[in-house]
């Protein structure tokens, strides 16, 4: 069965510095990898997925995430955050086989400060 | 254009009553999904279509029966509810089952059962 570990619940950064969103997996085959990002009282949005090919995938509004298949990991990056970046942020994961069932993380709160 | 709709938004009964939720989607998908997001901010899915055939049943009570009538809707009927369905229902959509497709969610459903 996949998991998807998010080990912090909340991430506070200044604005203007750079950001990371940590992601772990766990999965039987080849992963597919995803990130989404909520804001209040709204749906899921789809910001970037890694498929195949390149580690380094870019997706929406400046966001970036790095595939490492040693260490299971696809942590989220930004390299300059800014106040309206603060939202729920989730990270999820299927696998070949899977039928897209995703298995999402637990969500990591940015909060982005003046 | 709203890509993912879903009626109501929100939605407050009384335990024991039956309730519906309705999701259409305009992107021309073939698959469509169900979710529900607990307080925790937990997103877990219930339920996913492929062209009005159900092809993920996760471990959910059968109170709970998704229906299809066609492949741009999929609604979610609730019988006898509980205080434990209160949560926030998301509905969404992919264009294929392909484990790899991107999956866009609805503004979600704010059910409360008192």
């Amino acid at each position: 069965a996949q998991s998807v570990a998010q080990p912090e619940d909340q991430v506070n950064v200044a604005e203007g510095n750079p950001l990371t969103v940590k992601c772990t997996y766990s999965v039987s085959g080849n992963p597919y990898l995803f990130w989404y990002v909520q804001y209040p009282n709204r749906g899921l949005q789809f910001l970037l997925k890694y498929i195949t090919g390149d580690n380094l995938v870019k997706g929406s509004y400046g966001f970036e995430a790095e595939f490492n298949k040693s260490q299971t990991s696809f942590h989220l990056k930004k390299p300059s955050a800014l106040v309206s970046d603060s939202a729920l942020y989730f990270c999820a994961v299927g696998f070949t086989g899977g039928g897209n069932k995703l298995t999402f993380g637990t969500g990591t709160q940015l909060k982005v400060e003046l | 254009d709203t890509a993912v709709s879903q009626t109501p938004k929100y939605l407050v009964t009384q335990m024991g009553n039956d309730k519906s939720i309705k999701c259409e989607q305009n992107l021309g998908h073939d698959t469509m999904y169900w979710y529900k997001q607990d307080s925790k901010k937990f997103l877990k899915i219930m339920f996913s279509y492929n062209n009005k055939e159900l092809i993920i049943n996760e471990t959910v009570p059968n109170r709970f029966s998704p229906k299809s009538p066609d492949k741009a809707h999929l609604n979610l009927h609730i019988n006898s509810l509980e205080l434990g369905d209160s949560a926030v229902y998301f509905c969404a959509s992919s264009q294929l089952t392909g484990d790899t497709d991107t999956q866009y969610f609805g503004p979600g459903t704010r059910l409360t059962v008192l």
